[in-house]
């Protein structure tokens, strides 16, 4: 089964230090992957995505996400966290399975960064 | 701003109701998603369309329906509306072609049934 998962419900970060937020994915055949953020009472707005080339991906605000297909993981990174990055970050993966192209989403991360 | 609108932002109900929430997508875009957004569900898939046609279904009740238009804006319509409907309710839209995987979300409709 195609499924993402994102196994901290809550990251905290000191201001100015690197942030890593998790996440492993399960499909078959190649992996389209993706970061959304979710600021309160807002739409997703899309980070970046993996589909295919360099392993390191780089995104809007800073961001930053490495695939490793041997541990099947997806995780987003930025060197310096702000304090306006807080927010709800979701990984996702494409279900390419029956011609539909839905998100798969993972369950989400709340990031709480202090100053 | 993604290009994706959707009306309304709010939507206060009692249950037993039935609502319809509206998408348009980007200029271009010909297919649509609708996503539920719970405490207790996550974010999931519920229904996409495709130039007018039903392309793939998720876990949507039979209480609810869609459909696309041929100007392509997106219709959901809920019915019989439980406690539990409560939610945020997302729409995204994707382009045709090569970037078909890229999906634009709207600011999505919350919904609250009492």
């Amino acid at each position: 089964a195609q499924s993402v998962a994102q196994p901290e419900d809550q990251v905290n970060v000191a201001e100015g230090n690197p942030l890593t937020v998790k996440c492993t994915y399960s499909v078959s055949g190649n992996p389209y992957l993706f970061w959304y953020v979710q600021y309160p009472n807002r739409g997703l707005q899309f980070l970046l995505k993996y589909i295919t080339g360099d392993n390191l991906v780089k995104g809007s605000y800073g961001f930053e996400a490495e695939f490793n297909k041997s541990q099947t993981s997806f995780h987003l990174k930025k060197p310096s966290a702000l304090v306006s990055d807080s927010a709800l970050y979701f990984c996702a993966v494409r279900d390419w399975r029956n011609q539909g192209g839905k998100l798969i989403f993972g369950q989400g991360t709340e990031l709480s960064v202090k100053p | 701003d993604s290009g994706v609108t959707q009306t309304p932002k709010h939507l206060i109900t009692a249950t037993g109701q039935r609502v319809t929430l509206r998408c348009s997508p980007r200029s271009g875009d010909l297919s649509v998603y609708w996503y539920q957004q719970s405490l207790d569900q996550g974010l999931q898939f519920l229904i996409q369309y495709y130039n007018g046609e039903e392309r793939a279904k998720g876990n949507i009740l039979e209480r609810f329906s869609a459909q696309q238009f041929p100007d392509l804006h997106s219709e959901l319509n809920l019915s019989s509306l439980e406690l539990g409907d409560s939610a945020l309710y997302f729409c995204a839209s994707s382009p045709a072609g090569g970037r078909a995987y890229e999906q634009y979300f709207g600011p999505g409709t919350r919904l609250t049934v009492t």
